[in-house]
């Protein structure tokens, strides 16, 4: 089964510091694309960053990057520099296969509280 | 460019009636995806469409139903409402350019239609 393990349910973090996000995964597949998605409290779904596993650089966007340790199948977020704003649920996704065509397999969320 | 629309965003039904929810995604996107989210399951596939084929569904019974019209645009449909199907319903869209061989392009999703079922 296709499994997605986020182990923080909560976590709070203050202003302009820094915090790490984990999500480990499990798939037999060798090809898949990785997401983190936000949720504010508006609930809009955001997108984050992405991921294609066949890449071995990690991706970064603006202060948000990941860890991606594809033989650990560890996928974890890093949020630089806090701001209240980024105050959500944050959602670890991946989708896999022709025949899954858009069907993202999400976490069960981690709520994620910046304090000023 | 306009993101994801949903309609109508707050719904209140009671058992047994059926819903018909909408989607209109981003101007030339061609895929939509339907997932229900829910505290205690969290964030489900229900569907996706895309060229107004169902390419993919989830494991939902077959009360939950959709389609997609030739501008893309979506409607997902509940019929016989249980108090179950409570839930915020998440609607996403993504490009699929003809020549991509990717069978994934990143979703953009919309705003959510919150459904309360009485």
């Amino acid at each position: 089964a296709q499994t997605v393990t986020q182990s923080q349910p909560e976590m709070s973090v203050q202003e302009a510091e820094t915090v790490t996000l984990s999500c480990t995964y499990d798939t037999s597949e060798s090809n898949y694309y990785l997401f983190w998605y936000k949720q504010p409290p508006s609930r809009q779904m955001i997108l984050v960053i992405r991921q294609e596993a066949y890449k071995q650089q990690n991706a970064t966007e603006n202060r948000f990057s990941v860890n991606f340790q594809k033989a650990a199948k560890s996928f974890s977020l890093k949020i630089s520099d806090s701001q209240l704003g980024d105050t959500a649920m944050y959602f670890c996704a991946f989708v896999y296969g022709s025949s899954n065509t858009g069907k993202l397999i999400f976490g069960q969320g981690t709520t994620l509280q910046v304090k000023p | 460019k306009a993101g994801v629309t949903q309609t109508p965003r707050y719904l209140i039904k009671t058992r047994g009636q059926q819903v018909t929810l909408s989607c209109s995604p981003i101007s030339g996107h061609r895929s939509v995806s339907w997932y229900q989210q829910t505290p205690g399951q969290g964030l489900q596939f229900l569907f996706e469409y895309f060229s107004e084929t169902q390419r993919n569904k989830g494991n939902f019974p077959g009360r939950f139903s959709g389609r997609q019209f030739s501008n893309s645009r979506s409607e997902m449909n509940v019929s016989t409402l249980e108090l179950g199907d409570s839930a915020l319903y998440l609607c996403a869209s993504s490009f699929y350019p003809k020549t991509s061989g990717s069978f994934t392009d990143t979703q953009y999703f919309g705003p959510g239609t919150r459904l309360t079922v009485l």
